[in-house]
């Protein structure tokens, strides 16, 4: 069975600065996946990042990046020059290959963004 | 918008009832993922389909169930529903980068 846990429940980042949300996983499995999913308040899922855990070089897209250790399972989501549009709940998961293709999820951290 | 529809946005009913909840995967998607977010259970997993056929079952009640028809799209039926039900059902297709729909809220008084 595979578990994702976010340890942080709620951040405060201000605005333009950086923030690091972190998220741990486990899985006895050697090929899986790992995504950011980011929830406004429209409670739509976006996805922000994703990293293929057989990629050594950690996933950037734009503002977000991802640092990746494999060996600690550990997969923390950086945001730089944060922006008041970032305020969301930020969910980690973990896909694993062939095991139905299903996402688990980690319990969320709300991320407020101060002006 | 990730191409993932759901209908419909918001569906008030009482104990007891049943409901149908319907998506349409993206074009060309033939994987459709159900999951179910509520305040004390988080994000579930509850049911795959692959090209109208189960793939992979999650923490799905057995007062659920759902089925992918041929055009793809699927319907999610939930009866005998009670308070607990409660809760926002996401449908989400493609395979290893799953894209979501919007929801759909269900509140059960």
């Amino acid at each position: 069975a595979q578990t994702v846990t976010q340890s942080q429940p709620e951040m405060s980042v201000q605005e333009a600065e950086t923030v690091t949300l972190s998220c741990t996983y486990d899985t006895s499995e050697s090929d899986y996946y790992l995504f950011w999913y980011k929830q406004p308040p429209s409670r739509q899922m976006i996805l922000v990042i994703r990293q293929e855990a057989y990629k050594q070089q950690n996933a950037t897209e734009n503002r977000f990046s991802v640092n990746f250790q494999k060996a600690a399972k550990s997969f923390s989501l950086k945001i730089s020059d944060s922006q008041l549009g970032d305020a969301a709940m930020y969910f980690c998961a973990l896909l694993v290959s062939g095991a139905g293709n299903m996402l688990t999820f980690g319990g969320g951290t709300r991320l407020m963004v101060k002006p | 918008d990730s191409g993932v529809t759901q209908t419909p946005k918001h569906l008030i009913t009482a104990t007891g009832q049943r409901v149908t909840l319907r998506c349409s995967p993206r074009s060309g998607d033939l994987s459709v993922y159900w999951y179910q977010q509520s305040l004390d259970q988080g994000l579930q997993f509850l049911i795959q389909y692959y090209n109208g056929e189960e793939r992979a079952k999650g923490n799905i009640l057995e007062r659920f169930s759902a089925q992918q028809f041929p055009d793809l799209h699927s319907e999610l039926n939930l009866s005998s529903l009670e308070l607990g039900d409660s809760a926002l059902y996401f449908c989400a297709s493609s395979g290893q980068v799953q894209f979501f729909g919007p929801g759909t809220r269900l509140t059960v008084l």
